[in-house]
């Protein structure tokens, strides 16, 4: 079955430490993206890639960085500089030829910093 | 401004009782509509696409007005499995806009 794959779904870190959450896709899906969602807010956007080895920053880029080597994988680095990184994250992806296309999303992880 | 605003709710309605809402946008080159339900601690899944003329899935309404930028969702004969909250989403293309989502519950 095809589908966006994150992992793990629970994470804690002790505060300071730099963690990277995996999202990995088989719907052949060129773009794809990272949202972060708390507790009674919307989803805001991390960062975005609608190609292989590119990327752009969304809302809130900072303290957290991204990589696309592969149309597959966007992995998220949850960095220490990141002041406030308890929160649940969202992968997505859609076709980026489609502008009006729909996004899938992965069941999230649930990061906790202690 | 936000890109995307909701009315939080909660609306709270007995079963078979018909709820709407709202959510109004600021870019007016906004092409793409979305609703997306979320339930609790999971991930949002895709409602419906909401189109220029309006459109229907079963007891799901959606509205598009341009002019007043704003979409709308409505609900019909609203079941207990209905309640959750739901999201409307906007975007000019690639980078979507969320709301923070509108919390209906159904009660028996």
């Amino acid at each position: 079955d095809g589908g966006i794959t994150q992992s793990p779904k629970y994470l804690f870190r002790k505060e300071g430490q730099n963690v990277t959450l995996s999202c990995e896709q088989n719907l052949n899906h060129d773009a794809m993206y990272w949202y972060r969602q708390d507790p009674g807010q919307g989803l805001r956007l991390i960062y975005y890639s609608q190609i292989v080895n590119d990327f752009q920053k969304g809302d809130i880029a900072e303290g957290y960085s991204v990589s696309r080597e592969k149309k597959e994988s966007f992995p998220l680095t949850v960095t220490s500089a990141q002041k406030n990184p308890t929160a649940f994250y969202l992968c997505a992806s859609r076709w980026a030829d489609q502008n009006t296309g729909e996004l899938f999303f992965g069941e999230g992880s649930r990061l906790t910093v202690l | 401004r936000k890109e995307v605003e909701q009315d939080p709710g909660p609306f709270n309605v007995p079963e078979g009782a018909t709820v709407a809402f709202n959510c109004t946008y600021s870019n007016s080159a906004s092409q793409s509509f979305f609703w997306y339900r979320q339930d609790c601690r999971k991930e949002p899944k895709l409602l419906m696409s909401v189109y220029s003329s309006g459109n229907e899935d079963g007891r799901f309404t959606a509205q598009l007005n341009r002019a007043s930028q704003y979409i709308s969702l409505l609900i019909r004969d609203s079941k207990l499995s209905d309640s959750a909250t739901y999201l409307c989403v906007v975007g000019p293309d690639y980078k979507l806009s969320f709301g923070a989502g509108t919390t209906v519950t159904v009660r028996a």
